[in-house]
């Protein structure tokens, strides 16, 4: 069964800062895998998809890269601001459909 | 994009009772699913709603608890069984067009005394 990790579970910058966040999976026959963001009391907005077949993908100052081999994913934010401050969810798919979720980052950015 | 919408947002039931949760998306849809999420942890997908015919469930899942409809292509229900207070968690409804972002509705918190 896929079993997917993110480390670290919560993080504190100061405004300003890039950061990383990182997405493990132990099962390397996924078709994609996507990047959420949820806020307290509110659903899952998508942030971004990469294929499997691609290696990363930016929007705006996300940018999220896929080394399916070796089952990992970061995602990269650059220049926090307040109000990026949420929980981060990464979810891999072996089939495009059913998606398998890790635990998430819970991030805070002081300001 | 697709914008998705759950009823009741949120509902505090007794133990032993049913609650019917609907999922209504603003255009059609190829899949629909429903995941879990309980206190602190992250989701866990229950099953695939299938339209016109019965929900795929996942593993631990099975419709006598959780039964699932799917009439058309843009709305499901969700119907959490005979409640006890380890069914207190967050319900989401989620949706694709086949080979593309997965979208979610906004949840229902369900709390069970």
């Amino acid at each position: 069964k896929q079993e997917v990790t993110q480390i670290p579970a919560a993080l504190s910058v100061p405004e300003g800062e890039n950061l990383v966040l990182n997405c493990s999976f132990t099962d390397s026959a996924i078709y994609n895998l996507q990047w959420f963001r949820q806020d307290p009391g509110k659903g899952l907005t998508s942030l971004l998809l990469i294929q499997s077949s691609q290696r990363e993908q930016t929007s705006g100052r996300l940018n999220a890269s896929l080394d399916k081999s070796s089952g990992r994913s970061t995602l990269y934010i650059a220049a926090s601001q307040p109000g990026d401050s949420a929980t981060y969810l990464c979810a891999v798919s072996r089939t495009g459909n059913q998606f398998y979720f890790g635990t998430g980052t819970s991030l805070t950015v002081i300001p | 994009s697709a914008v998705i919408s759950q009823k009741p947002s949120r509902d505090i039931c007794q133990r032993g009772t049913s609650l019917t949760i609907q999922c209504q998306v603003d255009s059609q849809v190829t899949m629909m699913f429903w995941y879990r999420q309980q206190p602190g942890q992250s989701l866990t997908l229950i099953a695939t709603a299938n339209q016109g015919s019965e929900a795929t469930y996942e593993s631990g899942f099975v419709i006598d608890k959780f039964p699932i409809s799917r009439p058309n292509l843009t709305f499901s229900t969700l119907t959490v069984s005979n409640m006890s207070p380890e069914d207190s968690s967050i319900y989401l409804c989620s949706a694709n067009r086949g080979e593309e972002t997965q979208y979610f509705g906004p949840g229902t918190r369900l709390l069970v005394l």
